[in-house]
Parts: C-alpha cells; structure tokens; sequence
C-alpha cells in the first residue's frame, strides 16, 4: 500500500513554542491531505483540509491562526502549532489522499506534549 | 446523536474466534465505507474499503455494507493475537479519499 510519512514523530516542547509537523507522501501525489488529532482512548477529529496551492480549510472550532496548515508541494504538507499550550498536547496524524485512486492512507502520527 | 455509532468495546475473544465489529450510521449521503486498524500510538491502516452495499473479501477480513439498514461489518476470521487493535470505521459522502467521518473505534483484544 502507499507510505506517508511524518516528521518527527515525537516532540516535547515548552510552553510559548512553535512546533512545525511535516507529513510527506513518499510513493504518490497527494492533491489532498488531512490533519487529524486524537485524544487517548478517543477518535480521530478531523482539524482541517489542506489542498496544494490553495488555503486550507478548518473545521468549525479549530483557530486557523494557531494551527498553521501549508501544502505547497504534491508530496509535502505541514502542520505548524504556534505558541502551544500544554492543552495541544495531543496525537497528530495526517492522511494524505491518492489523486489516482482516491484513496485516503494515514501517517504514523506526531505526539506533542507541551510542558 | 453521532453521525456514526460503533461499540467502543473492548471485545475479547480466543484466537481462532470469528470477530463481528459493527457500525451504524445517520447520513444516508454515505457512499464510501473503510474499515481501518489502528495499533497503539501508531496511525490507522487501511483495511478495507467498499462502495455501495454489498460484501467485500480480502484474505481473513470481510467488509459488509447493507445501505437499507445504514449498518456496515468487518468481520475476522480465524482471529490472531496479532489481531489485537482498535477498528475504526469510516465512510464519506463522496469518493473514497474524501472528508471521512469516522466511528469511535472497537478495540479488540484477541487472547491466545
């Protein structure tokens, strides 16, 4: 099946930082990738839509100013959370869509705690 | 009301045991339905995806899909340790890689 990847896969950082998330689709295009992030024990809750060239779109309650979505690239996509609070602590996982199958594979996900 | 309603679980069962994990959804706009697995802090895998009713076979795992009951099944066969994960369903109104909606997951715990 396809690969995508996700970079890092682990991050600790303090409180106030930015951390940048890169989720990458290393064996096809990817017109159309997703963010998701997912408390314990819960399901995954779909953030934004992030399509190549153009804005991503977010779901309703998620801030766009803190959760920076750039997808400037086929293959690339980044998720970048600026100045986190230990409350965006969480399980990041992208997804990215296969333009030529139109199927959604995942990455294996980003844990951020925040301090 | 969720849009989609799964058992969150946990099933056990012995290995070897047939495992019968179900959804039942709201939105009968849904045209896409994906059973995905997901291990422990990893991201979910795709297992299988099916269009419209109707069943769908793929080595041990069987993906049904009854529209008129807005009810869809992953089934297991021959269940194995290995087996042991959470199975989301999933299923969008469009084509399969568009915006999913997904089930709270069924966490499965398969014992030797």
């Amino acid at each position: 099946g396809a690969v995508v990847s996700q970079h890092p896969s682990r991050v600790i950082c303090k409180s106030g930082t930015s951390v940048k998330i890169e989720c990458r689709s290393l064996d096809f295009q990817a017109t159309t990738m997703f963010w998701y992030r997912q408390f314990p024990k819960q399901s995954l809750m779909l953030m934004a839509t992030s399509n190549e060239g153009s804005k991503a779109t977010y779901e309703q309650g998620v801030e766009k100013d803190k959760f920076l979505i750039n997808h400037a690239s086929l293959t690339l996509s980044t998720l970048t959370v600026t100045s986190a609070h230990p409350e965006d602590s969480s399980f990041y996982i992208c997804s990215a869509q296969d333009s030529s199958t139109d199927t959604q594979y995942f990455g294996p996900g980003t844990r951020l705690t925040v301090l | 009301q969720k849009e989609v309603e799964q058992d969150p679980g946990p099933l056990s069962v012995p290995e070897g045991a047939i495992v019968s994990l179900n959804c039942t959804y709201s939105n009968s706009a849904f045209q896409y339905f994906m059973w995905y697995r997901q291990y422990s802090r990893k991201g979910p895998e795709l297992l299988m995806y099916t269009y419209s009713s109707g069943n769908k076979e793929d080595g041990r795992f069987t993906a049904q899909v009854d529209k008129s009951s807005k009810y869809i099944s992953l089934f297991i066969r021959d269940s194995q340790p290995s087996d042991s994960a959470t199975y989301l369903c999933a299923m969008s109104r469009g084509n399969a890689g568009n915006m999913l909606t997904f089930g709270g997951g069924t966490r499965l715990m398969v014992k030797p």
